[in-house]
């Protein structure tokens, strides 16, 4: 059973960069099939996508955060991570990592979420 | 601001049928056939219910089903359950540049 983790500090401070990592358990993260991707939620708000990674490191970036933020990807620790840079508040929200089959497809397998909090 | 237009709230009675709208644009949701749906009970991680506009992952009763018209893809949830009071959210592949784009989200009240 795929399983997929996400893990990084919970607090950051404002203008840091917020980093997140997510292992897969259960497959590989190499697996041709499958894309890789983060979205994000705000305290009581909507589900916001935030980037897409491939095995291959092709990637794709919504494009309200991309001068922010970085997606990259570890076959060999079969893990993939986030970037955001020069965070504010209102980047407070729960992140969650999440595989789909195709950049067109939908989510079909999530984490717990984590809740990272922006503030001094 | 969401890419995409789904109702605030719909409610429904057990036993009954609701649909939820989810309306976008020819650059998303009328561009393809790549409309998802997900459910969100209050502090839990969304579930996939619907891909590929219409069809159902292993294990999603076939009392949810998709459809789409034009820049618009719906939701329909039939013979209701108090267990379907949730949070719904539409999801459309937005071309490669966008690639990706969520509706606000639509809060399910069974009365």
């Amino acid at each position: 059973q795929l399983q997929l983790q996400e893990s990084g500090p919970g607090l950051v401070k404002p203008s840091e960069t917020l980093s997140l990592t997510c292992t897969v358990s259960g497959g590989s993260i190499s697996n041709t099939n499958y894309y890789w991707g983060w979205v994000r939620q705000p305290p009581g708000k909507g589900l916001e996508w935030i980037a897409t990674v491939y095995f291959s490191g092709t990637s794709y970036y919504n494009p309200s955060l991309k001068s922010r933020v970085t997606i990259s990807i570890d076959t060999s620790k079969n893990q993939f991570s986030l970037n955001l840079r020069s965070v504010v508040a209102a980047d407070t929200a729960v992140y969650y990592c999440a595989r789909r089959p195709s950049p067109g497809r939908g989510f079909d397998i999530w984490g717990q979420g984590t809740l990272v909090t922006i503030s001094s | 601001q969401y890419a995409l237009t789904q109702p605030r709230s719909v409610s429904g009675s057990p036993g009954q049928s609701v649909s939820i709208s989810c309306t976008g644009s020819s650059s998303d949701v009328g561009g393809y056939n790549y409309v998802s749906w997900y459910q969100q009970h209050p502090g839990k991680v969304p579930k996939l219910m619907i891909y590929d506009v219409s069809k159902r992952p292993s294990g999603v009763p076939d009392r949810f089903s998709g459809s789409k018209s034009g820049n618009t893809a719906s939701l329909t949830i039939s013979g209701l359950l108090t267990e379907d009071e949730a949070d719904y959210y539409c999801n459309s592949y937005g071309g490669s540049y966008t690639s990706v784009v969520f509706g606000g989200g639509t809060k399910l009240t069974v009365l």
